[in-house]
């Protein structure tokens, strides 16, 4: 059972900005750990998109930003492309269990 | 740029055991930590475990205790996770990736591990 909650799916048009929403609690980001974000195409390894909860690594688009307060955390896409299209996860790490958590993952649509 | 190239696919008995590699380069290999993550078909990701080749210091999920194995050859920048008593639950993508303040930033191209009689 993963500690971190996300819709199951979120879609919207090309152009159209959307959010992927991320809970989690004390004991990972909620706490004193970073949230983190991943894209993963289909047939593909995952790609940090975000890190420490707001960051882009270098080659990520703006369109990409995250952001975090308590137990929760999103990341937002604006300009929605087709090539966006994948599944999204949010990652922390938990104290309480000893362990690197994922989210349950977000599949974005673009309609 | 740091690089993490796997091994190629495997089908297992079950009960059997599966050794997977991961080569690094670029970086600074013995100071990395790399990890190990798993995706069992149409699911999601799973952390397994990693070790820091530097101190050759391991750890990984409860779940997994007493039938994961990770090493570190440093002579070859090479990292490998051994998992025994294989499953029909096994069966998954296995990725390496290195970890950086918590987060993973390279990871490899992932390995199809099968397990079915």
């Amino acid at each position: 059972q993963s500690l971190l909650t996300q819709p199951p799916s979120v879609s919207g048009a090309p152009g159209q900005s959307i959010t992927i929403s991320c809970t989690g609690s004390s004991s990972n980001f909620g706490g004193d750990y970073d949230v983190h974000w991943y894209q993963q195409l289909p047939g593909t390894a995952p790609k940090l998109l975000i890190y420490a909860n707001h960051n882009r690594p270098s080659g990520v688009p703006d369109r990409f930003s995250g952001s975090q307060s308590g137990t929760s955390a999103s990341l937002a896409i604006t300009g929605l492309q087709a090539e966006d299209e994948a599944d999204y996860y949010c990652q922390s790490y938990d104290s309480s269990l000893s362990l690197y958590v994922f989210g349950t993952g977000t599949k974005v649509t673009v309609l | 740029q740091v690089h993490l190239v796997q091994s190629g696919a495997e089908v297992k008995k079950p009960g059997s055991s599966v050794k997977v590699s991961c080569k690094t380069s670029g970086g600074t290999f013995i100071s990395n930590t790399i990890t190990w993550v798993r995706q069992a078909p149409g699911q999601g990701l799973e952390w397994v475990g990693g070790i820091i080749p530097m101190f050759d210091s391991t750890n990984h999920a409860q779940k997994f205790q007493g039938r994961v194995t990770i090493l570190a050859d440093k002579t070859t920048s090479t990292v490998y996770m051994e998992l025994n008593s294989l499953t029909s639950e096994d069966t998954a993508v296995y990725y390496c990736a290195r970890v950086q303040f918590g987060y993973f930033d390279y990871w490899g191209q992932g390995t199809l591990v099968t397990v079915s009689s």
